[in-house]
C-alpha cells in the first residue's frame, strides 16, 4: 500500500485557477470513486473539501471542485485567494476497508 | 456539532507501548453509519492512515502497523482509543482521531481532533 502521488508544488497569482494531481493505481484510485481532499492550514487539523470524488462538504466553497480519470484524481481551485495557501491531500479507498493518503501538495498564491 | 479531542502522554521510550485516547462530543460514536479512526503526521511529512473501528468492535488496520496496532471502544464513556506497541523514532508524530462517516459506498473522514504530537525518545 503506497502513498498516492501528489506533486509537491503548484502555485498561482490570485484569481487564477490552478489543478493538484494525485495519481494512485488500479488497486485504488482507479477501482473507487472514493477520493477525498483535504486541506490543511499549519498547525491545524486538515479540513475534508471534498469526498466521493466530486461532492462538496456543506460550507466548503464551490471555487473547490474534483474530478477523477483512470488512476488520476484531481482538485482544481478556481478564483485562487490568499486563504488558500495551504497543503492539500488526497485520500482513496484501498481495498478491503483500508484507506491511502497522498504525499501532500504546498499550494502558494503568489 | 461533533467534536473529538486527543488525549495521552506527549514523550513515549523507545520500545514501549503508545496508548491514546479520543474523547467524543456531540454525537454518539454508536451511531451506525460511522468508524472512528486514527490518522498520523510525522512532522513535516504527509498524512497516514493507521486504522478505524466500528461501535460493535469490528476493526480494520493498515498493513503496515497491523502488527503494533490495537484500536478499541468504549461506548459507555463515547471514547476510543490506541495503542502502538514497540515504538522507535519513526513513529513521532501528531496523531489525530477523526470520524468516518458512511456515504454512497464508502466512508469519508468529515470530522477530526485537533491533534496531539507525540515524541518517541529515551
Amino acid at each position: 500500500q503506497s502513498a498516492l502521488t501528489q506533486p509537491a508544488s503548484v502555485s498561482g497569482s490570485p484569481g487564477q485557477s490552478i489543478t493538484i494531481s494525485c495519481t494512485g493505481t488500479s488497486s485504488d484510485v482507479g477501482s473507487y470513486n472514493l477520493v477525498s481532499w483535504f486541506q490543511q492550514h499549519p498547525g491545524k487539523a486538515p479540513k475534508l473539501m471534498i469526498y466521493e470524488v466530486t461532492k462538496r462538504p456543506s460550507g466548503v466553497s464551490n471555487r473547490f471542485s474534483g474530478s477523477k480519470s483512470g488512476n488520476t484524481a484531481s482538485l482544481t481551485i478556481s478564483g485562487l485567494q490568499a486563504e488558500d495557501e495551504a497543503d492539500y491531500y488526497c485520500c482513496s479507498y484501498a481495498g478491503s476497508s483500508t484507506y491511502v493518503f497522498g504525499t501532500g501538495t504546498k499550494v502558494t498564491v503568489l | 456539532q461533533v467534536q473529538l479531542q486527543e488525549s495521552g502522554p506527549g514523550l513515549v521510550r523507545p520500545s514501549q507501548t503508545l496508548s491514546l485516547t479520543c474523547s467524543v462530543s456531540g454525537g454518539s460514536i454508536s451511531r451506525g453509519d460511522n468508524y472512528w479512526s486514527w490518522i498520523r503526521q510525522p512532522p513535516g511529512k504527509g498524512l497516514e492512515w493507521i486504522g478505524y473501528i466500528y461501535y460493535s468492535g469490528s476493526t480494520y488496520y493498515n498493513p503496515s502497523l497491523k502488527s503494533r496496532i490495537t484500536i478499541s471502544a468504549d461506548t459507555s464513556k463515547n471514547q476510543f482509543s490506541l495503542n502502538l506497541s514497540s515504538v522507535t523514532a519513526a513513529d513521532t508524530a501528531v496523531y489525530y482521531c477523526a470520524r468516518a462517516t458512511w456515504g454512497s459506498g464508502g466512508y469519508y473522514f468529515d470530522y477530526w481532533g485537533q491533534g496531539t504530537l507525540v515524541t518517541v525518545s529515551s
